[in-house]
């Protein structure tokens, strides 16, 4: 099973750009890399997954490497509300690895 | 809103006592998740199930039995609870099609004393 890795904390400027990292070395060729994000102690919610090709969607992209060791969360224009706890999990088969999460602060 | 609720939302008990949480979705999916969420730990899957009466284990299911008679209710219990279950239980499906995306319950936050 796929171990996820990432930073504890960081900082992002309203308005702009949030890049969250997640290292996921031992991923195996079939399975998936999730993101989540948890909004105070309520239940993580979905926002974007992919295998092997960037995706987009209205909440963010996911950017994987073509070795598909790591992934970025971009959250395109960072507002207040998206200040959360961000996971990166990786999985197939309804058995996700879940990392322990980037604390994302948006400030204004 | 996945139709999720965990029932109850809060509880208190002793170590030794059993204890059940309740899942129930209104939308008959057919994966249904156990989770436990721990500082320093993050999430870890504690039994899940793929259908009535089809349950598997996950990564820390031991001192965790569940059960699901109807595919609406997904039951967790906890025979004898200790204080290292102490934990944010929280419980996800996946809607049809979806993949491995889940969708979360309110959770369920266990104190046991």
């Amino acid at each position: 099973d796929a171990k996820t890795t990432q930073p504890p904390s960081m900082d992002c400027a309203e308005g702009r750009a949030a890049n969250l990292p997640c290292n996921h070395s031992t991923i195996s060729g079939n399975e998936y890399v999730y993101w989540y994000r948890q909004i105070h102690s309520q239940g993580p919610q979905y926002i974007i997954h992919g295998l092997k090709n960037n995706e987009t969607n209205e909440m963010a992209s996911l950017i994987i490497t073509e070795d598909r060791k790591s992934s970025t969360l971009i959250l395109p224009h960072a507002t207040l509300r998206d200040t959360a706890v961000y996971y990166c999990a990786a999985g197939n088969n309804r058995k996700l690895i879940w990392g322990l999460g980037t604390s994302l602060a948006v400030n204004p | 809103d996945a139709g999720i609720t965990q029932s109850p939302r809060h509880k208190v008990t002793e170590t030794g006592t059993p204890v059940t949480l309740r899942c129930h979705q209104t939308e008959n999916h057919r994966y249904m998740y156990w989770y436990r969420q721990d500082p320093g730990h993050g999430l870890r899957l504690i039994h899940y199930s793929y259908g009535v009466k089809d349950t598997d284990k996950g990564e820390v299911s031991d001192g965790y039995s569940v059960s699901r008679s109807k595919t609406e209710d997904f039951l967790l219990t906890l025979e004898s609870a200790t204080s290292s279950q102490t934990s944010v239980y929280f419980c996800a499906i996946t809607p049809s099609g979806r993949g491995d995306e889940q969708f979360f319950g309110p959770g369920t936050r266990l104190t046991v004393l």
